[in-house]
């Protein structure tokens, strides 16, 4: 059974970036988009973006355009969200989690597997 | 972007109590809601998708209904385990925008 391994934790200062994978463990993305998902400290979820990794495309939020990049290395089935130019606004948890159903990025999809979250915090 | 919006914002229960939660969207996103539950610390879990279909391994007692912009969630009998915020998405359009959230809480 496929699951999704987050990276540790960070803690970058403001104006840097962060960098944080998420490994299929026991399997392959299957061809299933990949999504980025963020919860600031007792807020609610944001989607970032998404990326299907078996053709590379991408699908960002307008919130993030231009501040964050999603890719993957299809030889360790992981993918991996950057973002830069980091705020104190940034500081989160933020989750991979998996489309429940595989449509090749033509029509959103829900999520039915997520990583464990990475908890990023921004402070100088 | 669509909104979501979901109410009440804490939900007061008891074990056994039938508990409704209402998400409306801002536009018409037809059928494509779902609703996820999250307990503290640990990452959302799909419940329900396309606004009425149980995803696999789900209990029973949770139900999904609602088209167009008013959806509600119901949990025919809370259970212990049931205590936790639920979340709404809409996934309609790539913004896949979710409701700000509802706690169950015991009575």
């Amino acid at each position: 059974q496929v699951q999704l391994v987050q990276s540790g934790a960070e803690v970058k200062m403001p104006g840097s970036s962060v960098k944080v994978s998420c490994k299929a463990s026991g399997g392959t993305f299957d061809n299933y988009a990949i999504n980025w998902v963020r919860q600031a400290p007792g807020q609610g979820l944001e989607w970032m973006g998404g990326i299907l990794p078996a053709l590379g495309r991408t699908k960002y939020a307008q919130k993030f355009q231009g501040r964050v990049t999603i890719t993957t290395d299809g030889s360790t089935s992981t993918a991996y969200m950057d973002l830069t130019s980091l705020i104190s606004d940034d500081t989160a948890v933020y989750y991979c989690a998996r489309d429940r159903m595989n449509t090749a990025m033509v029509t959103p999809e829900p999520f039915d597997m997520w990583g464990q979250g990475t908890r990023v915090t921004v402070s100088s | 972007d669509i909104q979501m919006t979901q109410s009440p914002s804490t939900l007061s229960a008891s074990v056994g109590d039938r508990v409704s939660i209402t998400c409306r969207a801002s536009q018409n996103i037809n059928f494509w809601l779902a609703w996820y539950q999250q307990k503290p610390g640990k990452a959302p879990k799909l419940l329900i998708y396309e606004a009425s279909a149980l995803q696999s391994g789900v209990p029973s007692r949770f139900s999904g209904s609602g088209s167009e912009t008013e959806f509600t969630l119901t949990i025919s009998s809370l259970q212990p385990d049931d205590f936790a915020i639920y979340f709404c998405q809409q996934y309609s359009t790539y913004s896949h925008t979710f409701g700000g959230g509802t706690k169950v809480e015991i009575k």
